[in-house]
């Protein structure tokens, strides 16, 4: 079955412009987080969907924000783009049931690289 | 506030010798931890999880909760194995995130 399909893999953007970066989970997977990952800080946690609600929240500032639509795809949109913006940002979707409130097994995207100049 | 403390950045083992890659985790509950691991050029995959109590690809990793670590274990190496280990921890409850390790380079020589 198909994976994690991320679009576009790679982007180029000015400082100020504003980016929509797209995510189709693995089809039956409800759930779908979005991570940001840097040479300097890592992969670190930018919120998480479920049933197009946002269950969680990294510390990231506002104007990081997504949505999920009711097919379960997904959108992370970043407004006012800053250089410590570029990074490589990873959607990865799990099965997580309703109610269910134990850990994920994510499945990861390939990614979308983000270059802010 | 949860925390994954991979302590080393790099590390480098011949084929065949044992490997350790270390992972201390902190946490005020229950977690669960998970290695993650990346080769070159694919996508970040689930190795194993602690609940599984599994060994994948010859690899194990035991949940240590005295000495809060989740240290990743193989007797011998494979140059196959060279890849970025991420150690990764997910808390138990309404938290929906993992929260990950800076990650392990190793490199398997031949």
């Amino acid at each position: 079955k198909a994976g994690v399909t991320q679009t576009p893999r790679y982007l180029i953007k000015t400082r100020g412009q504003q980016v929509t970066l797209s995510c189709s989970p693995i089809s039956g997977h409800r759930s779908v987080s979005w991570y940001q990952q840097t040479p300097g800080q890592g992969l670190q946690f930018l919120f998480e969907y479920f049933s197009e609600t946002q269950r969680n929240k990294g510390n990231f500032p506002g104007r990081f924000s997504g949505r999920q639509f009711s097919n379960s795809r997904s959108e992370m949109n970043v407004s006012t783009l800053e250089l410590g913006d570029s990074a490589l940002y990873l959607c990865a979707s799990s099965l997580l049931l309703a109610g269910n409130s134990g850990a994920n097994v994510l499945t990861f995207g390939a990614g979308s690289r983000l270059t802010v100049l | 506030a949860q925390r994954v403390t991979q302590p080393e950045k790099l590390l480098s083992v011949f084929k065949g010798a044992p490997v350790e890659l270390k992972c201390n985790y902190s946490y005020s509950g229950s977690p669960e931890l998970f290695w993650y691991v990346q080769y070159s050029r694919q996508r970040l995959q689930l190795l194993l999880r602690h609940i599984s109590r599994e060994s994948i690809k010859g690899f194990t990793a035991d949940l240590n909760k005295g000495e809060t670590s989740f240290h990743l274990k193989k007797p011998f190496a494979q140059e196959e194995d060279s890849a970025m280990y991420y150690c990764a921890l997910s808390g138990r409850g309404s938290n929906y995130k993992l929260t990950f390790g800076k990650g392990t380079l190793l490199t398997v020589n031949p």
